[in-house]
């Protein structure tokens, strides 16, 4: 298995709910991020882990816990989400801070 | 001002042409900048990466930079049905920084 792999691809659930994403990387990457996709807007950086470090939080809400547990893996637990959290959740992961970001498959996420 | 400007498009090319796609950037010190193709429904995909004032060429594909005029784009010669997606224009602070900022994206139609 080669690249940077994300699950599950789809997942529903209501505002109460929790849930994790996860993202693993094959890749011998030291850098993962997460990034929301939202329909007519920019892709927007959430989290950045650097040697498994968190080096960004781009003032992202408290309703999703960022972990890395080491450099191929990350997660991105959820927790009472609203509606317009509903979006593509993509994780990425480089080499390190100066090199091109590779992207996973992604989660669409839909809360009811 | 957005920080990353692209043309959302549509932008529709016959088969066999040049399309050309455009962005421009408000943070002048931007040191790095990569095209990235994504098909409905799927992942970013790394296409060009250029750091250097000039053109990068890489098959069909030529990355133009102008910082002075703060406008990186994307030509595609011998356009192809399949070079049909959304790309996405994304530029980066400075070495060393991890944030990666990204236009909305310009949707490519490629018209056998």
């Amino acid at each position: 298995e080669t690249g940077v792999t994300q699950t599950p691809r789809h997942l529903v659930m209501g505002m109460t709910n929790k849930k994790s994403l996860k993202c693993e990387q094959h890749l011998g990457h030291n850098a993962m991020y997460w990034y929301k996709q939202s329909a007519k807007k920019p892709l927007e950086l959430m989290f950045v882990y650097n040697f498994k470090e968190q080096t960004e939080n781009n003032s992202v809400p408290s309703r999703f816990s960022p972990e890395c547990p080491n450099s191929s893996h990350l997660f991105l637990h959820l927790h009472t989400l609203q509606p317009e959290d509903s979006a593509l959740y993509l994780c990425a992961s480089s080499q390190d801070a100066d090199q091109p970001q590779h992207f996973g498959d992604g989660t669409r996420l839909s809360i009811l | 001002q957005k920080e990353v400007e692209q043309n959302s498009g549509p932008l529709s090319v016959p088969e066999g042409a040049i399309a050309s796609l455009n962005c421009t950037y408000s943070d002048r010190v931007s040191q790095s900048f990569f095209w990235y193709r994504q098909y409905s429904g799927k992942s970013p995909e790394l296409i060009m990466s250029i750091y250097s004032n000039g053109d990068k060429e890489d098959g069909r594909f030529t990355a133009q930079l102008n910082k002075a005029s703060q406008y990186v784009s994307l030509l595609i010669r011998d356009s192809q049905p399949s070079d049909s997606a959304t790309y996405l224009c994304a530029v980066k602070l400075n070495f060393g920084n991890e944030k990666l900022t990204f236009g909305t994206g310009t949707r490519l139609t490629i018209i056998p």
